[in-house]
């Protein structure tokens, strides 16, 4: 089945600077790609998501990008500020009849003033 | 206005008790799903459902069961708990159909002594 990595698990960085978290996947077929965030005590919220023919999506300082190549895909927070600080998972899906996301285990990225 | 509502928040359990974990959810979806989080694992599906009275094996059902008896509750069950399901777990909806996104409800923590 659907393997996936991500990395890094800690990420700390300076506000105005970037951030990015990379993950790969196992299954060609993949069709779905997702990023959420986590907050402190909260669950999960959607930032972003992408189907397999985009390779590059931008919204509000976030970019996430797709090479199917390799099977990687990456989210890039430029301009971090404290308020990004969170964990943040990638999630993919090959959607057979209702399975739900396969997610990563997670970044854990803090940004300082 | 929380779309997705989990109860207990916290619940601590004694080994070989039954433990009923609640979920309901307001936005009319039909997939519900349960996951347990857990350090260096990230996500995990445990069940899924697709609607009223359907209840599927996630990836590790293992002493878990799931019940969805209306399309607004989704419960999971641990007839036998054991410390080893110590955990956070997160129920989350999600539309027939749209494999990437999820929307997730606020988590409940469990300790199992």
């Amino acid at each position: 089945g659907e393997q996936v990595e991500q990395r890094p698990p800690h990420l700390s960085v300076r506000e105005g600077d970037s951030a990015i978290i990379i993950c790969t996947y196992t299954d060609s077929a993949t069709a779905y790609f997702s990023w959420y965030k986590q907050e402190a005590g909260a669950g999960l919220q959607l930032l972003m998501s992408v189907l397999s023919n985009v390779d590059r999506k931008e919204e509000q300082g976030l970019t996430v990008l797709l090479n199917k190549k390799d099977k990687r895909l990456s989210l890039n927070l430029t301009a971090a500020h404290p308020g990004d600080s969170a964990v943040y998972f990638c999630a993919v899906s090959v959607w057979e009849g209702g399975r739900a996301l396969i997610f990563g285990t997670g970044t854990t990225v803090s940004v300082s003033p | 206005e929380a779309a997705v509502t989990q109860s207990p928040r916290n619940k601590v359990a004694v080994t070989g008790g039954k433990v009923t974990l609640s979920c309901n959810q307001t936005n009319n979806h039909n997939n519900m799903y349960w996951y347990r989080q857990d350090t260096g694992h990230g996500l995990r599906l445990i069940h899924y459902s697709y609607g009223a009275g359907s209840t599927e094996k996630g990836d590790i059902p293992d002493g878990y069961k799931a019940s969805r008896p209306s399309q607004e509750n989704f419960s999971l069950i641990l007839e036998l708990a054991t410390p080893s399901q110590t955990s956070v777990y997160f129920c989350a909806s999600g539309r027939q159909g749209d494999a990437e996104t999820l929307y997730f409800g606020s988590g409940t923590r469990l300790t199992v002594l």
